[in-house]
């Protein structure tokens, strides 16, 4: 069965510091990855996205993620935190081939900067 | 357009109450989901569906129903609550079975 694991739980970055969240999948075939954002109180919005091409991707506010196939991984970056990135983070795969697109989660991270 | 709308935003029932949580897209998306968040366990999927008329189980769809009876609206049904059904839930529709959109929440407390 396909899983996905965000090793981070919690994690509290001074504004400015540099973030980089883990996610890890467990899938031997092809796969779509996703980075989605829930700011508090929010419904969660997409961050980015990789089906195919460049490993690395951007996506909005300054974010960006790596595919490293050979490592099973999809971590997301950002060069400089802001107070506004407080928000949890999830990592989603879905298996290209699956019917109807359902998405596996990852257990969310919880980000705090601190102004 | 107002994307993907959920009714209500909150409830609390009783255990053995019924209730039916409706979510509506204006997309004209052909898949849609529902899903559960519970801290620490990110989200889990209870079903979905791939088309009007059509509906399937997913990761946890003990205890829930749904029914897809018009393309824009996917409805969740719980026939008889229980505290472990306390939660948010939420809604998703998509074009494709990739990129999907989501809806605000309904927060439930089963007590």
């Amino acid at each position: 069965a396909q899983s996905v694991s965000q090793h981070n739980h919690h994690v509290i970055l001074s504004e400015a510091a540099s973030l980089e969240l883990g996610c890890n999948y467990s899938y031997g075939g092809t796969v779509n990855l996703f980075w989605y954002v829930q700011y508090p109180g929010q419904h969660l919005q997409l961050l980015l996205k990789y089906f195919s091409g460049d490993p690395l991707v951007k996506g909005i506010k300054g974010f960006e993620a790596e595919f490293i196939k050979s490592k099973f991984s999809f971590n997301l970056r950002k060069p400089s935190v802001q107070w506004s990135d407080t928000a949890e983070y999830f990592c989603a795969v879905n298996a290209a081939d699956n019917q109807g697109g359902k998405l596996i989660f990852g257990q969310g991270t919880e980000l705090s900067v601190k102004p | 357009n107002a994307g993907v709308t959920q009714t209500p935003k909150f409830r609390v029932l009783k255990t053995g109450q019924s209730m039916t949580l409706l979510c509506a897209q204006d997309m004209n998306h052909e898949y849609m989901y529902w899903y559960r968040q519970d801290p620490g366990m990110g989200l889990r999927l209870i079903h979905y569906s791939v088309g009007e008329g059509t509906t399937a189980k997913g990761e946890v769809p003990d205890g829930y129903n749904v029914s897809r009876l018009k393309k824009q609206n996917f409805l969740l049904g719980l026939e008889s609550a229980a505290p472990s059904q306390t939660s948010v839930y939420f809604c998703a529709s998509s074009r494709t079975s990739l990129e999907q959109y989501f809806g605000p929440g309904t927060r439930l407390t089963v007590t």
